[in-house]
């Protein structure tokens, strides 16, 4: 079974940092796309970041440009997301998805359960 | 970047009646390339329909999709106490991919 479980989430402060993780079963991250899709409380769903099947090509959205960083470990079977100059608008529970297999722009699933990221002082 | 527009907001139904949600793309979504999720509180969303109408596995065929162009409609036949949750559709055709802001099935 195909499964997607992501942990870092927590409490940070306006302009800080945290990684985010997803360990995937069932199949292996280093032969296909994947990504970071948020969700802001009581709000709908935002696209955030993939990387491709090769590893080699990534890419943002606007908001996280410059600031987030999607990567995995293939070893590990994990991605990972690095979030630096963490804004307030930045809190949400951050899933990650396995696009069809376009990184640039798929339909997602699976989908990980979620982890919180509270941006606050 | 294509945004999408989803009503009503809010659809008030009862089991056993039919539940009709629509979503408006600001451009053409070529290719079919349009999905459809369900997402109940506190859980993951969940693919229904891709591809404008292909159930994805699992999916009971109570659900269907349909439409073309600007203009999308997922339509739940008969309604079962499991199906009252909110709804967003998503367009793939390029980057970056958009969802709707969502439509929230209600039981009356």
């Amino acid at each position: 079974e195909v499964q997607l479980l992501e942990s870092g989430g927590g409490l940070v402060q306006p302009g800080g940092s945290l990684r985010l993780s997803c360990a995937a079963s069932g199949f292996t991250v280093s032969s296909k796309a994947m990504s970071w899709v948020r969700q802001a409380p009581g709000k709908g769903l935002e696209w955030v970041s993939s990387i491709s099947d090769s590893g080699d090509r990534t890419n943002y959205a606007d908001s996280v440009k410059g600031r987030f960083t999607i990567s995995r470990d293939n070893s590990k079977n994990t991605l990972y997301l690095q979030m630096n100059s963490l804004r307030v608008e930045d809190t949400a529970v951050y899933f990650c998805a396995k696009p069809h297999w376009n990184y640039w722009a798929d339909w997602f699933d699976p989908w990980g359960q979620g982890t919180l990221v509270t941006v606050s002082s | 970047e294509i945004v999408l527009t989803q009503s009503p907001a809010t659809l008030s139904l009862s089991p056993g009646e039919r539940a009709t949600l629509s979503c408006g793309a600001s451009q053409t979504i070529s290719n079919n390339y349009l999905a459809w999720y369900q997402q109940k509180p506190g859980l993951a969303p969940r693919l229904l329909i891709y591809d404008v109408f292909k159930r994805a596995t699992g999916i009971p065929d109570r659900f269907s999709g349909s439409g073309s162009g600007t203009d999308f409609t997922l339509t739940i036949s008969r309604l079962e106490p499991e199906d009252f949750a909110v709804y967003y559709c998503q367009h793939y055709v390029t980057s970056p991919s958009t969802f709707g802001q969502g439509t929230k099935v209600e039981i009356k």
